[in-house]
């Protein structure tokens, strides 16, 4: 059965720093990757999603991540935070698309980002 | 841009009674999708439909749960007699073919 796990529940940090946030699956089959965004009293929003190809991915509002086969991991990057990336983080894992695929999301991260 | 809307943006309910969340998935997406979030809890999925019927659904959508798709435009889902612990957000979200999901800023339930 897939899992995520999203190792930090919260992670602080100051405005213009590096940041990562990590995630981990399992998954016995190939998967498909996703990092949403949920910023406060909102909707979730698709930051990059990763379905084959380039391990790579760039997303929305400067985030990146890169997909690991070996380490089963989708770790979320940015090399400069601003104010207003505070938002909590999902990742999310599919093993189809469409119809017959569901998401299984990860606890979420809350990305705390100060002056 | 094209969004998925949902109605109401919060209910309070008594426990037993029935509700109905409403959703406006994107005009030419084909997939939808109910999704869950109790607070501080994951988001969860609820169930998945396509072309007119359940595609597939989790242990979460018991017999309580249904979902209608009654015109071309509306998506609902019905919980007949709610429960303390039926109180979350709960997310609608449709789909084009490809697999990205497009999620509805939720409606959040409170149950008495």
């Amino acid at each position: 059965a897939q899992s995520v796990t999203q190792l930090d529940s919260q992670v602080p940090v100051f405005e213009e720093a590096p940041v990562e946030l990590r995630c981990n699956y399992s998954s016995s089959v190939s998967v498909y990757l996703f990092w949403y965004v949920q910023y406060p009293n909102q909707g979730l929003q698709l930051l990059l999603k990763y379905l084959s190809g380039s391990t790579l991915v760039k997303g929305i509002n400067g985030f990146e991540a890169e997909f690991n086969k070996s380490q089963t991991s989708f770790h979320l990057r940015k090399p400069s935070v601003h104010i207003s990336d505070t938002a909590e983080y999902f990742c999310a894992v599919s093993e189809t698309l469409g119809s017959q695929g569901n998401l299984i999301f990860g606890k979420g991260t809350k990305l705390s980002v100060k002056p | 841009e094209p969004e998925v809307t949902q109605t109401p943006s919060h209910q309070v309910t008594q426990m037993g009674q029935e509700v109905i969340l409403r959703c406006v998935p994107i005009s030419n997406h084909l997939y939808f999708y109910w999704y869950r979030q109790i607070l501080g809890q994951k988001v969860e999925f609820l169930v998945s439909f396509y072309n007119n019927e359940i595609s597939e659904k989790s242990e979460i959508f018991d017999d309580q749960f249904s979902v209608e798709r009654p015109d071309g435009s509306n998506f609902t889902l019905k919980i007949r007699s709610t429960k303390l612990e039926d109180s979350a957000m709960y997310f609608c979200a449709s789909s084009p073919s490809h697999g990205e999901l497009f999620f509805g800023e939720g409606s959040r339930l409170t149950v008495l």
